[in-house]
């Protein structure tokens, strides 16, 4: 059974492009969460998902961050026009029901914007 | 904003029990503790929770106050492999059902051989 998948592992942008990391779920899991974390800080909530469906999105900033799951294929975290404020690395976990289980997360990707 | 605050950075002998220390005393009476840690900037792994009783498993045991205000995760023989940052975590609940883990900055441990 394969753990939380997330890709591409390492993505370096330039100001000004779209960044699109994607996340697909461990088998039989159906419920999605993006994280941000900054150089020496903690992990930052961003958005909770189901397929099809955002539960929670009280993290994501309210400019130019988008985040789906759909009923077939990853769930996928779109940055817009990206500023090296965004430079950071994005955790995606999973769980087969809501957070009252343990979610578990992906290698995450690291995205670096020049 | 977080709700619990731990030591920046610990160390602990290799073969000795380490003992992390989390305070959270604002936490409410259905909110459970969580406790993760991550290594070397890999994606975080859970490692126990616990609510109101003391918990075990094959990895760590987990001492929660009777007051709930402060718990302890208690690693009975660190190995090198569990240099790691700990987070401990207080899964929150919001309108709609909806629950979140909030997260702090979280203790470095460092295991000496």
């Amino acid at each position: 059974n394969a753990g939380v998948m997330q890709n591409p592992r390492h993505l370096v942008r330039r100001r000004g492009q779209e960044a699109r990391l994607r996340c697909s779920p461990m088998k039989g899991h159906s419920h999605v969460y993006w994280y941000r974390q900054l150089p020496e800080e903690g992990l930052k909530f961003m958005v909770y998902l189901q397929k099809e469906n955002i539960i929670d999105e009280s993290g994501m900033p309210k400019e130019r961050f988008s985040a789906e799951f759909p009923k077939e294929g990853p769930s996928i975290l779109r940055i817009q026009q990206v500023v090296r404020g965004d430079s950071a690395a994005y955790f995606c976990a999973s769980s087969p029901r809501d957070i009252y289980n343990e979610q578990f997360f992906g290698p995450g990707t690291r995205l670096t914007v020049l | 904003d977080a709700k619990t605050t731990q030591p920046p950075s610990m160390d602990c002998a290799e073969g000795r029990a380490a003992n992390l220390p989390c305070n959270h005393s604002t936490i409410s009476g259905n909110e459970y503790v969580y406790w993760y840690r991550q290594i070397h900037s890999q994606g975080p792994q859970y490692i126990i929770h616990g609510l109101k009783n003391n918990e075990t498993n094959e990895m760590a045991s987990l001492i929660i106050t009777e007051d709930r205000k402060s718990s302890t995760l208690i690693l009975p023989h660190a190995t090198l492999r569990d240099t790691a940052v700990y987070y401990c975590i207080v899964r929150v609940e919001f309108a709609g059902n909806n629950r979140k883990l909030i997260w702090g900055l979280g203790t470095s441990l460092a295991v000496n051989p």
